[in-house]
């Protein structure tokens, strides 16, 4: 198993510029996130969801937007990216059982994006 | 939804115990208590999670008080390797999975 693989690694944007952040994990979890961390600050809940078609906001949704057409994929979309949207992204997922039972979260390694 | 506090920072001296508190107090009865560290900028690595009893694993032990409202994460002889952000999060909102993790504890351990 892979585990969660995220792509890119490491992207530079233009104000303005839109992209997709790519997460992929397959373990056959339900349960999907992003999170983004500032520089000195912790993760904050962008976008998660909780099975194949449904999506749910968390804390930081605005300038984001995702979805989940399959189990095993869960990307993340920037529309017009703007400077305040540097940061790290981190993907996570679990199973549902996991979460009512108390198991494991598993990360993604994140991705570094700067916009300039 | 329950939310959790925890100190800004502390030290440890290398080879003693690290004993980091979290306050949950507005935890819900069958709401689990994870505990996560983040070493620089890598993601989260799982530590420990429990619900109402003590527990202990090859890494760290977690205290929970008996009215839940606090927990204590203790990593027993704490090496350089060890500094980190440690994060204490609750599960947030009933069968909903949304995670919320907290600023977290910086702990530096010092030789």
């Amino acid at each position: 198993n892979a585990g969660v693989t995220q792509t890119p690694k490491f992207r530079i944007l233009k104000i303005g510029q839109s992209m997709t952040l790519q997460c992929a994990q397959d373990m056959n979890h339900n349960y999907m996130y992003w999170y983004r961390q500032d520089p000195g600050m912790g993760l904050k809940l962008i976008y998660y969801s909780v099975g194949a078609g449904i999506t749910d906001k968390g804390e930081v949704p605005n300038g984001y937007n995702v979805s989940r057409s399959t189990t095993e994929d869960f990307p993340l979309r920037l529309e017009l990216a703007a400077p305040s949207q540097t940061s790290v992204y981190f993907c996570a997922s679990s199973s549902d059982r996991a979460i009512f039972s108390g198991n494991t979260i598993y990360f993604g390694e994140g991705s570094w994006l700067t916009v300039v | 939804d329950a939310k959790t506090t925890q100190p800004t920072s502390m030290d440890c001296a290398e080879g003693r115990a690290a004993n980091l508190p979290c306050n949950h107090s507005t935890i819900s009865g069958n709401e689990y208590v994870y505990w996560y560290r983040q070493i620089h900028s890598q993601g989260p690595q799982y530590i420990i999670h429990g619900l109402k009893n003590n527990e202990t694993n090859e890494m760290a032990s977690l205290i929970i008080t008996e009215d839940r409202k606090s927990s204590t994460l203790i990593l027993p002889h704490a090496t350089l390797r060890d500094t980190a952000v440690y994060y204490c999060i609750v599960r947030v909102g009933s069968n909903t999975g949304k995670l919320i993790f907290g600023q977290g504890t910086t702990l530096q351990v010092k030789p």
